[in-house]
């Protein structure tokens, strides 16, 4: 069975600073991978997404995430957080084999400190 | 373009009660999935509905019910309410002719049992 972990309950950064939350994933093959974020009573807002080729792929609001398939990861990361970064952030995974089933980690909350 | 809509967008019941959650979902997609988020966890899968059939269901008991509609609306419906359902109910479109897993979510219904 499929499964996401993300390690970091809570995550506090300086508005400014470098930010990488860590996912990694249990999947019998190389899954579909996304970062959703979800802000407070809201729902969740697609970041970015893999599915194939370059294992390093752009989202909006200038993050990014690295897949690397050695150590099972797919961390996502910004250079310069905002305060308006501030919300949950969830990893998932999908089949590749088809279906829309996706396995969500337990979320990473991300503070910003101004 | 119309995204996904959700209504109500909060409701409260008492246990052992049936509540019904609607879904729009965004234009063009013909696919939507229903997920339940308990507070301080990630989504989980309840099931999927495509053209009008149940394609794929997650670990939730049969009290969980739903129904998608020619417009490929949907309708999540549970009867015998626990006081474990409270959380909130998300719904996502997609669309088949697309990346299978890529899923756009609603806002979201925010469901309290007492």
């Amino acid at each position: 069975a499929q499964s996401v972990t993300q390690p970091d309950i809570h995550i506090t950064v300086s508005e400014g600073a470098s930010l990488e939350l860590r996912c990694n994933y249990s999947y019998g093959a190389t899954p579909y991978l996304f970062w959703y974020v979800q802000s407070p009573g809201q729902g969740l807002q697609l970041l970015l997404k893999y599915f194939s080729g370059d294992t390093l792929v752009q989202g909006i609001k200038g993050f990014e995430a690295e897949f690397k398939r050695s150590q099972s990861s797919f961390n996502l990361r910004k250079p310069s957080v905002h305060w308006s970064d501030a919300a949950e952030y969830f990893c998932a995974v999908g089949p590749t084999g088809g279906g829309n089933k996706l396995t969500f980690g337990t979320g990473t909350q991300l503070k910003v400190e101004l | 373009e119309t995204g996904v809509t959700q209504s109500p967008t909060h409701l409260i019941k008492t246990r052992g009660q049936q509540v019904t959650l609607r879904c729009s979902s965004q234009s063009g997609h013909n696919t939507v999935s229903w997920y339940q988020q308990a507070l301080g966890q990630g989504p989980q899968f309840i099931f999927q509905y495509y053209r009008e059939e149940e394609n794929g269901r997650g670990n939730f008991p049969p009290r969980f019910s739903g129904l998608q509609f020619p417009n490929y609306s949907s309708e999540l419906n549970v009867n015998a309410l626990e006081l474990d359902d409270s959380a909130l109910y998300l719904c996502a479109s997609s669309s088949t002719s697309g990346r299978a897993n890529e899923q756009f979510f609603g806002p979201g219904t925010r469901l309290t049992v007492l």
